[in-house]
């Protein structure tokens, strides 16, 4: 069975301070990453994909995220936050040629002054 | 160009009652996936439409949970009998291509409570 953890329900954070937003996830077949964002009163959108090749994978908005396939993760970071990232941050993965996504908990992101 | 909508914003109903809700896709988007958000949770695969094909419908909780979807037109979920357990924002999705690398495009949902 497929499954994403998202180890962290809450990461607050000082402006301009690096941060790290943990996934896991576990699947027996390949599979494609995803972040995505829900701003506050707003849908969610894509930050940032992982399909192939390089794993290091540049989003929106300056984040970043590396697949580490050993380690069965795909952590995102930014390294000098600002109040308008405070958000909350879904990882999903989608399995090799299966039209299914699974989602994370979320992580809300509190970026303070 | 207009996103996915999704109507109504904010549904409250009675427990028992049916309810019936209401996603627009971007044109011409061949797939659409519904998705529940409990309070606190991540989002839960219900129920995924491609094209004609026969929808998968491995998520829907319980049969009194139903959706339709005609052609790559609007979808509606529909809620019979409804229980609070039910309460949760319930999100609708499209993708331009029925592939797994695809972007999910998300309508700002449906807030259901049940009382």
């Amino acid at each position: 069975a497929q499954s994403v953890t998202q180890l962290d329900s809450q990461v607050p954070v000082f402006e301009e301070a690096p941060v790290e937003l943990r996934c896991n996830y576990s699947s027996s077949v390949s599979v494609y990453l995803f972040w995505y964002v829900q701003y506050p009163n707003q849908g969610l959108q894509l930050l940032l994909k992982y399909l192939s090749g390089s794993t290091l994978v540049k989003g929106i908005n300056g984040f970043e995220a590396e697949f580490n396939k050993s380690q069965t993760s795909f952590h995102l970071r930014k390294p000098s936050v600002h109040i308008s990232d405070t958000a909350e941050y879904f990882c999903a993965v989608s399995l090799y040629n299966f039209n299914k996504f699974y989602f994370g908990s979320g992580t809300k992101l509190n970026v303070k002054p | 160009g207009a996103g996915v909508s999704q109507s109504p914003s904010n549904k409250v109903t009675e427990k028992g009652k049916d309810v019936e809700l209401r996603c627009d896709p971007i044109s011409g988007h061949t797939a659409l996936y519904w998705y529940r958000q409990r309070l606190g949770q991540g989002l839960e695969f219900l129920i995924y439409f491609q094209g004609n094909s026969a929808p998968d419908k491995s998520g829907l909780p319980s049969d009194r949970f139903s959706a339709e979807r005609t052609g790559e037109s609007v979808s509606t979920l529909t809620i019979q009998r409804t229980q609070q357990e039910d309460s949760a924002v319930y999100l609708c999705a499209s993708t331009p291509l029925a592939v797994s690398t695809d972007t999910q495009y998300f309508g700002p949902g449906t807030r259901l409570t049940v009382l």
